[in-house]
């Protein structure tokens, strides 16, 4: 079935750094792909997702492009701030359609 | 504004009670599910209802039990019968099954053991 690997975390970044929180899939078909985000104490939102092969997903400065000859979605930004501090997730439908199936989440750290 | 409520936000259950936690949206969305995170496992899925009267279970249902008797309301119940229950759970909902639709995530309850 479809599953989703992310890595793990937690990442630490200074205010202003570069930041990559890789993704892979393995999936059935094409499935769309999302990234959401956690902050402390709160449920999930939707970042950004991207529907199809080279769709590039971007919200609030963060991006990530549907690869499908590495079966990657690694979400980028180019400059982190401190309220970027939060917990990363990212998922794929299950191979029927149903459900999300989400990675296990990595843990961003920004300081200032 | 369109959303899910998730109440209470936080709940404490002696051992041995059952307890409901309720989730409510406006969205007018087909398909609503329960996620349990805890730290460093991700979300797993409880239960599911792609329609109303009717619901399916996830990778972890044992000891949970739902009802789907409105659209718009996807009530979870963990019974004694779970026997580790202290976890975040999250209630979503999106307007129905299919490839392209993302979530829409309530706040969360947090159950705690006493």
């Amino acid at each position: 079935g479809n599953s989703v690997t992310q890595m793990e975390g937690p990442v630490t970044l200074s205010e202003e750094a570069f930041l990559t929180i890789n993704c892979t899939y393995t999936a059935t078909g094409y499935p769309s792909l999302f990234w959401y985000v956690q902050y402390p104490g709160e449920g999930l939102q939707l970042l950004l997702k991207a529907t199809k092969a080279d769709d590039k997903g971007s919200n609030k400065g963060f991006e990530a492009t549907y690869r499908k000859e590495t079966t990657s979605f690694h979400l980028e930004k180019g400059s982190v701030q401190v309220s970027d501090s939060a917990v990363y997730f990212c998922a794929l439908n299950d191979q029927a359609g149903t459900a999300l199936i989400f990675g296990k989440g990595t843990t961003l750290s920004v300081s200032s | 504004d369109g959303g899910i409520t998730q109440s209470p936000k936080y709940l404490f259950r002696k051992e041995g009670q059952n307890v409901t936690l309720s989730c409510e949206q406006n969205l007018n969305h087909d398909a609503m599910y329960w996620y349990r995170q805890d730290p460093g496992q991700g979300l797993r899925l409880i239960y599911y209802s792609q329609i109303v009267n009717d619901f399916q279970k996830g990778d972890i249902a044992e000891g949970y039990s739902v009802s789907r008797e409105k659209k718009e309301s996807f009530p979870l119940t963990v019974t004694s019968a779970q026997k580790n229950p202290t976890a975040f759970y999250l209630c979503a909902s999106r307007p129905q099954r299919g490839v392209n639709y993302g979530y829409t995530f309530g706040s969360g309850t947090r159950l705690t053991v006493v």
